[in-house]
């Protein structure tokens, strides 16, 4: 069962922000809301991930809603290299060392 | 930087053959774990490993499969008899026991072509 919903794709010009939202409307309070992406074909690559508060990194920030059934993950100044598969994962604290679940993504292009 | 490193970085098979794709985790990560991807498909999880045991299988990983480290560092994954739909790519990937890691690093892949 699909525990977050993305849109399929999007595109994004290179310097501006890129917003990538992701509904997960039926999150428990346990569970956090992780944010993988991966570049064409490698390893899927950590990027963020937060339970209630908006959480900031060197690479993304992330936006969760007061009631936790959505988020947006922000990248910032978007280059050539962020094209990629965008994944939002929702996963319990409790399995921290578990596997993850990859849905199908956000496919995002960033153009010149 | 640390990283997982996988090989090979491709390997072609002919159907019933035994495959063997290897992997070397991070040094002092404990937990491990391989996952797949056909192409055009999603990434998915296929089994982990704590302890020198299995901590969890998917459906996918069935008898054909089976994981060992026979080292103190690597991590290897064991295809008895490959068949046409076991070309993807594998994905090792390994995690630092701690409650303020929460990332798993993945490895560059090993592509597996059956024939």
């Amino acid at each position: 069962d699909a525990k977050t919903t993305q849109p399929p794709s999007m595109d994004c010009a290179e310097g501006r922000a890129a917003n990538l939202p992701c509904n997960h409307s039926t999150i428990s309070g346990n569970e956090y809301v992780y944010w993988y992406r991966q570049i064409h074909s490698q390893g899927p690559q950590y990027i963020i991930h937060g339970l209630k508060n908006n959480e900031t990194n060197e690479m993304a920030s992330l936006i969760i809603t007061e009631d936790r059934k959505s988020s947006t993950l922000i990248l910032p100044h978007a280059t050539l290299r962020d094209t990629a598969v965008y994944y939002c994962i929702v996963r319990p604290l409790t399995d921290s060392w578990g596997k993850f679940q990859f849905g199908a993504g956000t496919q995002v292009v960033v153009t010149p | 930087e640390p990283e997982v490193t996988q090989t090979p970085s491709h390997q072609v098979t002919q159907m019933g053959q035994e495959v063997i794709l290897r992997c070397v985790p991070i040094s002092n990560h404990l937990y491990f774990y391989w996952y797949r991807q056909i192409l055009g498909q999603k990434v998915e999880f296929l089994v982990s490993f704590y302890n020198n045991e299995i901590s969890e299988k998917s459906e996918i990983f069935d008898d054909q499969f089976s994981v060992e480290r026979p080292d103190g560092s690597n991590f290897t994954l064991k295809i008895r008899s490959t068949k046409l739909e076991d070309s993807a790519m594998y994905f090792c990937a390994s995690h630092r026991r701690s409650v303020h890691s929460y990332e798993q690093y993945f490895g560059p892949g090993t592509r597996l072509t059956v024939t």
